[in-house]
């Protein structure tokens, strides 16, 4: 399997802030790499997929960059709806696999 | 707008099987993957498996020997079986829509999940 690794684990900052989260793969995924949001008692919600496109309806101060082994998923300009937990999922390679989960706090 | 929404017992007794379906209204079944995914009270995702439109299935090798997933598209239903469970398969159980051929598995739309415990 391939191990998905995210950091930080949970990180705090403040409205307006610019955040970055790491996803590292053991092994190279190409660009099958989505990121995904979860609010407490929510479903997680696509944010982006293939590493880089924004899903449909999602704003434009989420993005991705990445490929291969190393992949990062920034927020421009925090507001308070972003304060959640984010996950990635390697979908290149069976099983699917997550990483761990970054919970991005209000400091 | 694809709506998803899971339904089943919320409540399954050791060693007994768990069965849910997913109800897919704003989409047809065909042509997508279609993944459950399940996530433990306070802890990660984990991906079950998923079913492709003509039938073909990938479990995750860890569930490999217990699930089963199939599709009713007269229903526009997706289901899934988990045999011989324990309180380790308690869980908040997700339905979900990937892309097509082209894009991959990975979920664009979510149920809102249904909570299933493993007690007796």
């Amino acid at each position: 399997d391939i191990q998905m690794s995210q950091s930080p684990s949970s990180l705090s900052a403040s409205v307006g802030d610019r955040v970055t989260i790491t996803c590292r793969a053991s092994q190279g995924v190409s660009n099958y790499l989505a990121w995904f949001q979860q609010k407490p008692g929510e479903a997680p919600k696509s944010l982006i997929y293939a590493a880089s496109s924004l899903q449909s309806g999602v704003p434009s101060k989420f993005s991705g960059s990445g490929s291969g082994t190393d992949f990062t998923l920034t927020i421009s300009r925090l507001q308070p709806e972003d304060f959640a937990t984010y996950y990635c999922l390697q979908y290149n390679s069976y099983p699917l696999t997550f990483g761990g989960g970054t919970k991005v706090e209000i400091k | 707008q694809v709506q998803l929404r899971e339904s089943g017992p919320g409540l399954v007794k050791p060693s007994e099987t768990l069965s849910l379906t997913c109800t897919v209204s704003g989409d047809s079944i065909s042509g997508y993957y279609w993944n459950w995914i399940r996530q433990p009270p306070g802890k990660g995702l984990e991906w079950i498996g998923y079913y492709f439109h003509n039938g073909y299935t990938i479990y995750n090798p860890s569930l490999k020997s217990r699930v089963t997933m199939s599709v009713d598209t007269s229903k526009n239903q997706f289901s899934l079986t988990l045999t011989s469970v324990t309180a380790a398969d308690t869980a908040v159980y997700y339905c979900t829509r990937g892309g097509n051929a082209i894009v991959g598995a990975t979920p664009f739309y979510w149920g809102q999940g249904a909570l299933v415990s493993v007690s007796s």
